[in-house]
């Protein structure tokens, strides 16, 4: 089974810290996801990378920025965080040639 | 952009009774999957159908898929209570990307 783990369920941050949020998959994927939930806006794709190093804009990208230094772990930085990034975020990830992605827990963040 | 989305209703069933959700989408499609997502976990991928295939089935689950109304249903059958989440339909868009819709909230009742 695929496992897909993020680094905290929740967290509550102070307006203009930094944050890191932590993907890691182990079933070797190439493809992963970050997306944030918010009620009546459904998942939104922040962003993407389909492999190492690479990277890709989702619909929502402003204000977030990814890093992927190894295949397994995909990061999610807030550079300064605001209340409006207050959300549950979800990182997923999906096999080459594949079309079903899989889902971490989700990480809820509070910035206040 | 959203390209799935479901008709927006919050069901509340009995166990032991079907529960039907739909969904809509606006262009055309390769394939249509539901996940489902319960109170506050991750999203979990329950079937995908192609867009050359009218129905499919898995364990209890029924999908179907009409592309000329360009919409889809999930069909849950003799539900529990294990069943109450919230389920959504994804169309593919773009590089691979999913499109999800807002969500049905399904409650069943023991």
């Amino acid at each position: 089974d695929v496992k897909v783990t993020q680094s905290s369920r929740y967290l509550v941050k102070r307006t203009g810290e930094k944050v890191f949020l932590e993907c890691v998959q182990d079933m070797d994927h190439e493809n992963m996801f970050w997306y944030r939930q918010d009620p009546g806006l459904g998942l939104r794709l922040i962003y993407f990378s389909y492999d190492v190093k690479m990277k890709e804009k989702g619909d929502i990208p402003e204000g977030y920025s990814v890093s992927r230094e190894k295949k397994e772990r995909f990061s999610l930085i807030l550079e300064s965080a605001s209340t409006n990034q207050t959300s549950m975020y979800l990182c997923a990830t999906r096999g080459q040639g594949r079309y079903e992605q899989y889902f971490g827990p989700g990480t809820r963040l509070t910035v206040t | 952009s959203q390209q799935g989305e479901e008709d927006p209703q919050a069901l509340s069933i009995q166990e032991g009774e079907n529960a039907t959700m739909n969904c809509s989408y606006k262009t055309s499609i390769n394939n249509l999957q539901w996940y489902r997502q319960n109170s506050g976990r991750g999203l979990v991928h329950l079937i995908l159908i192609r867009s050359n295939e009218r129905e499919k089935h898995s364990g209890r689950l029924r999908v179907t898929l009409d592309t000329s109304k360009k919409s889809s249903s999930l069909l849950i059958t003799a539900s529990r209570a294990a069943d109450t989440a919230s389920y959504f339909c994804a169309t593919t868009y773009g590089n691979n990307r999913l499109a999800f819709g807002k969500g049905n909230q399904v409650v069943v009742i023991p």
